[in-house]
């Protein structure tokens, strides 16, 4: 069973360039979510999705965008990517809300 | 105050041990509670939900304290495969944007 699968696993950016991380989950579940983890920190939702096409924004949310044009997919963009942007970013899924979210193995990105 | 606290620790105990961790949270509204378990550089994994009237699976044991707002994770009988972070999550009703994370206390199980 695939479950939630991220891409790429790693990355290095330079300031000022542009990326997309890939989501992508088989479960069917209508609830998507972007996290980012800094070091010693809890996870911080970004965006997250109720279903395909609706998208909402989490609590940091700034320098970033999404889209959910399928229920199976839930890219996050980074434009003009800062220093500030390194960070481990997961992608989660849900059947139900709240509920047990189903995590990708983590993108992490660096910033130069 | 911060929504979700916990001791980021690290907690260091020999195998067999019984060891307790807290986490308080801040909001009163607050409904549904869950222990997650990250090991190092992996994605979190959810452990257990927290009901009210607590809850057991096997060696592992969360209570919910709703007067003092806090829950609980014991761990009974420690196995060095227990070590990992353990991330407290509370959630809002009626959002999705309000689940929210504790920072995790790290569990080293010793030999």
């Amino acid at each position: 069973n695939a479950g939630v699968t991220q891409t790429p696993k790693f990355r290095i950016l330079k300031i000022g360039q542009s990326m997309t991380l890939q989501c992508t989950q088989d479960m069917n579940h209508n609830y998507m979510y972007w996290y980012r983890q800094d070091p010693g920190m809890g996870l911080k939702l970004i965006y997250y999705s109720v279903g395909a096409g609706i998208t909402d924004k989490g609590e940091v949310p700034n320098g970033y965008n999404v889209s959910r044009s399928t229920t199976e997919d839930f890219p996050l963009r980074l434009e003009l990517a800062a220093p500030s942007q390194t960070s481990v970013y997961f992608c989660a899924s849900s059947y139900t809300n709240p509920g047990e979210l189903f995590f990708g193995e983590g993108s992490r990105l660096t910033v130069l | 105050r911060k929504e979700v606290e916990q001791d980021p620790g690290p907690f260091n105990v020999p195998e067999g041990a019984t060891v307790a961790f807290n986490c308080t949270y801040s909001n009163s509204a607050s409904q549904s509670f869950f222990w997650y378990r990250q090991d190092c550089r992996k994605e979190p994994k959810l452990l257990m939900s927290v009901y009210s009237s607590g809850n057991e699976d096997g060696r592992f044991t969360a209570q919910l304290n709703r007067a003092s707002q806090y829950i609980s994770l014991l761990i009974r009988d420690s196995k060095l495969s227990d070590s990992a972070t353990y991330l407290c999550v509370v959630n809002l009703p009626g959002s999705a944007r309000q689940l929210t994370f504790g920072s995790g206390t790290q569990l080293t199980v010793l030999p």
